[in-house]
């Protein structure tokens, strides 16, 4: 098992420019959600899904969107790039109650908007 | 939505002395959840608790959640250069979505 692998590791955009974030999970989760970490920050959710079809915006989805036309894979979307959204992404995944095992984390995709 | 506050934002510790973070929220909660993050790397899971009062154990680690289920603590004994990083508290809103504390920052002096 991967678990929650996402692409790239890395990114640098210039303003204006758009790009999507991919995430992908081998567990068969119904739960995949999209966090942002700014740095000595916490994370804050940006969109989560219930399972392939749903969606739903979190704290902070301006200026990003969604789509999860499968139970593997939740990519997020960046229209129009600002500064603002230079950060760190991670997707994570879990199961619909998950005492146990909590949320799965990808290693995360470092954004740098310029 | 809820909040949780967690507190140290950040503690520099003598390896071996002992370590403990806080969370406090003014809701009770259903469960709480910790999380550990090392330095350029993604939280990975610990532990969930969801008892009043409930304590468990790993190894060096204790987790307890109040008896009102309105805080939690982590507790490391005896802390270790591997110890480092940030611990993040995390509770559940409807819908399986977690909030997560700013987390407390943890550096050991070896």
């Amino acid at each position: 098992n991967a678990g929650v692998t996402q692409t790239p590791k890395f990114r640098i955009l210039k303003i204006g420019q758009s790009m999507t974030l991919q995430c992908t999970q081998d567990m068969n989760h119904n739960y995949m959600y999209w966090y942002r970490q700014d740095p000595g920050m916490g994370l804050k959710l940006i969109y989560y899904s219930v399972g392939a079809g749903i969606t739903d915006k979190g704290e902070v989805p301006n200026g990003y969107n969604v789509s999860r036309s499968t139970t593997e894979d939740f990519p997020l979307r960046l229209e129009l790039a600002a500064p603002s959204q230079t950060s760190v992404y991670f997707c994570a995944s879990s199961y619909d109650r998950s005492p146990n095992y909590g949320y799965t984390f990808g290693s995360g995709t470092r954004l740098t908007v310029v | 939505g809820q909040q949780v506050m967690q507190i140290p934002q950040y503690q520099h510790v003598q390896e071996g002395e002992d370590f403990t973070t806080y969370c406090n929220s003014s809701t009770t909660l259903s469960n709480i959840q910790w999380y550990k993050q090392r330095p350029g790397g993604h939280p990975v899971f610990l532990i969930q608790l969801v008892k009043s009062g409930e304590v468990k154990k790993q190894k060096r680690l204790t987790f307890q959640f109040g008896e009102a289920k309105k805080n939690s603590s982590l507790h490391i004994t005896a802390t270790q250069t591997t110890d480092v990083g940030t611990y993040f508290c995390a509770l559940e809103e409807y819908g399986n979505k977690l909030v997560f504390g700013a987390g407390t920052i943890l550096r050991v002096k070896s």
